[in-house]
């Protein structure tokens, strides 16, 4: 069964500072890999796909990278709008399952 | 510019069928999966299950005893059934809609429902 595990569980950040997100998958999903963001009362918005291209509209400051087993997710200047929680996520085409890390809040330091 | 519009029951007692729809506009329904996702309160994103155009469906291994996932291709519709419903089962759920890279086959959801709000309770 696929685990996707998401660091730290908070990640308290100032404004302009960096943050990075860390997923790792229990197996290897090669660059299959997504990732979204979440604001309270929101549906999530895809940012990332294919472990390292942005989705249209999304800012540059979103950057991805990984392959494998471990991913990374970096803001490069934090925007107040990007405080939220970010979710990744893996989908395994056979046996078909769709597997959601737990999650990470950004939060204002 | 694609949007799905989701409505159904909001509030349920236990033992009662759960019953979503989720329309699509502004683009086919064929070639996308169309997925169920559900959000308890204050937790995270949990996976319900999928259905293609052709009514091919996959389902979380964990609720795949209650859940039914349909299409109505004539209407651009899919809907969620989950039977006997408990406490654990309330959550904003989510319909989405989801793409791959090909020729690599990097799947994300790249169009999300507003969510609906279920709330089991006696």
């Amino acid at each position: 069964e696929m685990v996707m595990t998401q660091s730290p569980a908070t990640l308290s950040v100032s404004p302009g500072e960096r943050a990075t997100l860390s997923c790792r998958a229990s197996q290897s999903v090669s660059s299959n890999l997504a990732w979204y963001q979440q604001k309270p009362g929101q549906a999530p918005r895809l940012l990332i796909y294919g472990a390292s291209t942005r989705a249209t509209g999304i800012p540059a400051r979103f950057s991805g990278s990984g392959s494998g087993t471990e991913f990374t997710l970096t803001i490069s200047s934090l925007q107040s709008e990007d405080f939220a929680v970010y979710y990744c996520h893996h989908y395994n085409n056979w046996p078909p399952l769709l597997t959601f890390g737990g999650g990470t809040k950004v939060e204002i330091k | 510019q694609v949007q799905l519009q989701q409505w159904g029951a909001g509030l349920l007692k236990p033992s009662e069928t759960l019953s979503l729809t989720c329309a699509v506009y502004g683009e086919s329904f064929s070639g996308y999966y169309w997925s169920w996702i559900r959000q308890p309160p204050g937790k995270g994103l949990e996976w319900i299950g999928e259905i293609i155009h052709s009514g091919s469906t996959n389902y979380n291994p964990s609720l795949k005893s209650r859940v039914t996932i349909s299409v109505d291709t004539s209407k651009n519709q899919f809907s969620l059934r989950l039977s006997s419903v408990t406490a654990a089962d309330t959550a904003v759920y989510y319909c989405a809609r989801m793409k791959w890279l090909r020729p690599y086959y990097y799947y994300y959801m790249d169009v999300w429902g507003k969510g609906t709000t279920v709330t089991v309770s006696s």
